[in-house]
This record gives structure tokens, sequence and C-alpha cells, in this order.
């Protein structure tokens, strides 16, 4: 089964510096990756998506992930934080297409982030 | 429409008790799921269905029952939970059959089992 790693389970940045949340994924197979957030008390929102093609990847908010096969990653990064970056971000890989339809997403543990003024 | 709608947002239930999430989208999603978060955890998939039929059940204890009546409408019933069932209940809707497209998640309802 494939399966993503998220380093760091909190990060904490100044208002206006760079966001870089880590994960790498294991997957013997071209993987399909997604990035969420997740605010408090709130479900999950999709950031950004990887599947095929360009290997940067632009999503909402100001958010970018690289896919880097060699290095088996997808980070995800913003230039500038906000304070209202804060929240909760997954990584997850789309394990297997399921017959009949849908497929099953498969989660990191979460990276917490923090932004400081 | 671009939204998963869950209902109740919060429920507090004793373990005797029976009672119903309901979750519903109207983007003509084909999948529908329900995914079970514990605090500081990340969601773990309890059923899928798809084109409103039980394809995955990940070995989900039996007083946990989905339903999809409908392409639109899910539906988990809980009765006889336990004190460490407590958790947010999310559900989520992806469009097709390809697993190259991301879920549309509801806001979630958080349960708690006195």
């Amino acid at each position: 089964a494939q399966s993503v790693t998220q380093l760091g389970s909190h990060v904490s940045v100044s208002e206006g510096a760079l966001v870089l949340l880590r994960c790498n994924y294991s997957s013997s197979v071209p993987p399909y990756l997604f990035w969420y957030v997740q605010y408090p008390n709130q479900g999950l929102q999709l950031l950004l998506k990887y599947t095929t093609g360009a290997t940067l990847v632009k999503g909402i908010n100001g958010f970018e992930a690289e896919f880097k096969k060699s290095e088996t990653s997808f980070h995800l990064t913003k230039p500038s934080a906000h304070m209202s970056d804060a929240a909760e971000y997954f990584c997850a890989v789309s394990d297997q297409e399921l017959t009949g339809g849908g497929n099953k997403l498969t989660f990191g543990t979460g990276t917490q982030l923090k932004v400081e003024l | 429409d671009t939204e998963v709608t869950q209902t109740p947002k919060h429920l507090v239930m004793g373990m005797t008790n029976k009672k119903s999430l309901k979750c519903e989208q109207h983007m003509g999603h084909r999948a529908m799921y329900w995914y079970k978060q514990k605090a500081k955890k990340p969601p773990e998939l309890m059923f899928v269905y798809s084109y409103e039929k039980l394809s995955i059940n990940e070995s989900v204890p039996s007083r946990f029952s989905p339903e999809c009546p409908n392409s639109s409408l899910l539906n988990l019933h809980l009765h006889a939970l336990q004190p460490e069932d407590s958790a947010l209940y999310l559900c989520a809707s992806s469009q097709g059959p390809g697993h190259n497209y991301g879920y549309t998640f509801g806001s979630g309802t958080r349960l708690t089992v006195v």
C-alpha cells in the first residue's frame, strides 16, 4: 500500500515568512498526491493535487507544491505566511482505484502550522 | 452547489441510544465516504459507497451501519456506541471512478458518547 510521511508535527513561522511543510511518499507506482487544510472544528479543504503532467502545482490561497520523483517528495510551500494560514495540514496519497468507482485516500499524520506576529 | 452538508454538527448520545448522521451532496458525485477522525489524528476511512453500493468496509464494528438511500444521500446509523467512539465523523464525496479525484469534505459531526 502507498503511504505518506509528514516531517514535523508542528511548524512555526513568522507572518510574512516562507512556509515549508514537508511530505514524502512511498509508492511503487506513480502516485496521486494531495494537500488538504483543516481549520479547527471544520472538515478538510483541498488545497491542491498532483495527478500527471506539470510537477509544480498551484493551489488555493497562494500555496503550491512540487512533485519530485527523485526525492519521493511533495512539499507544500507558500512565499509569505499570513495569520489566517494557521491550521492543520494533511498530505494524502490516493491508494487505489476502487472497483466500481471511488478511491481511497490515505493521510499523513498532519502538520500543525502556527503563524506568529 | 459545491458543498457536502452534514447534520447534525454536534451530537451527544448515551451508550444505549440509536442515532443517525446524515450527509448530502448535489454535485453529482458518484462515490461517498465516511471517515472517523480522533483529536490530533488524521482521518481514517470507515466506509466507501460507489454508485450507491457499499464497496469498502474497513473492518468497522457493526454498531456503525452505513446506508446510501440514493446518489445524493449517505447516512451512518449508530447503535450501542462506546465512549471511545467519540470523534469527528466526516463525510466526503468524489467525482468519478478515477483515483485522480480529490475529495470534497463536509464540516463533520462532532460525536460525544457518554
